[in-house]
């Protein structure tokens, strides 16, 4: 079964709003990372945050992490058209038991102008 | 940072046939490769693992004799669809990895398979 879900399945939001996409995850995780998709495209790994990190910043990227609650968080800030993607959580491999990253389902982002 | 390329980056064969997709890791050496199917609006699901000189490990459900994987250089891992069929449409990308489990892995663009 896959190690990460994320919510909503889709959201559609307007330029200049901000965005906010959930992940859970089931086992304890060394770290957990996020990555992102265009239509038909391969991934761009966007950002990898530590077990014992709580939050993490890159650009209009915010990462949170809880370990208590298995689950973690980005939040796209001022979101623009060029934003309209797949995002997936994936956990490494260790404590999963995989021998590889393990992607959630993904989380598609529509930003209209 | 390092780099994947896949080859081709779309291809579209009649039923019955085989494809060929190549995987390579261009400016360091992949001691494991990894080969991804993802469906329409699905989510990455792993075929196969593969380490160079050794039988790829396939994950429940793949068929080896239908998807073929040749990891023969540190550089190189081939994905041959084999006899191939509508249903094997879909967006393969691979993956690979310099190292054990803690070495980042890095992505190609994907190859997206049209079987007609």
């Amino acid at each position: 079964s896959q190690q990460g879900e994320e919510d909503p399945q889709a959201l559609s939001i307007q330029e200049g709003e901000n965005a906010t996409m959930n992940c859970s995850y089931k086992t304890s995780i060394n770290n957990l990372q996020w990555y992102r998709q265009n239509s038909g495209r391969g991934l761009v790994h966007l950002i990898l945050i530590r077990s014992n990190e709580r939050e993490k910043h890159s650009g209009r990227l915010r990462v949170t992490l809880d370990t208590s609650k298995k689950s973690s968080s980005l939040l796209i800030t001022a979101s623009r058209a060029a934003d309209t993607a797949s995002y997936f959580c994936a956990t490494p491999p260790g404590d999963s038991g995989y021998s590889t990253l393990t992607f959630g389902k993904g989380t598609m982002l529509l930003v209209s102008p | 940072g390092a780099v994947v390329s896949q080859h081709p980056s779309r291809v579209i064969c009649k039923s019955g046939t085989s494809v060929k997709i190549e995987c390579r890791s261009l400016d360091f050496q992949a001691t494991t490769m990894f080969w991804y199917r993802q469906f329409p609006k699905q989510s990455l699901m792993l075929m196969a693992t593969s380490n160079e000189g050794s039988k790829a490990t396939y994950e429940q459900g793949v068929e080896k004799d239908k998807f073929l994987i040749n990891h023969a250089s540190l550089t190189l891992s081939t994905l041959t669809v084999t006899s191939a069929h509508p249903e094997d449409s879909s967006f393969y990308i691979c993956s690979a990895r310099e190292g054990g489990p803690t070495y980042e892995q890095y992505f190609g663009p994907g190859t997206r398979l049209t079987v007609t």
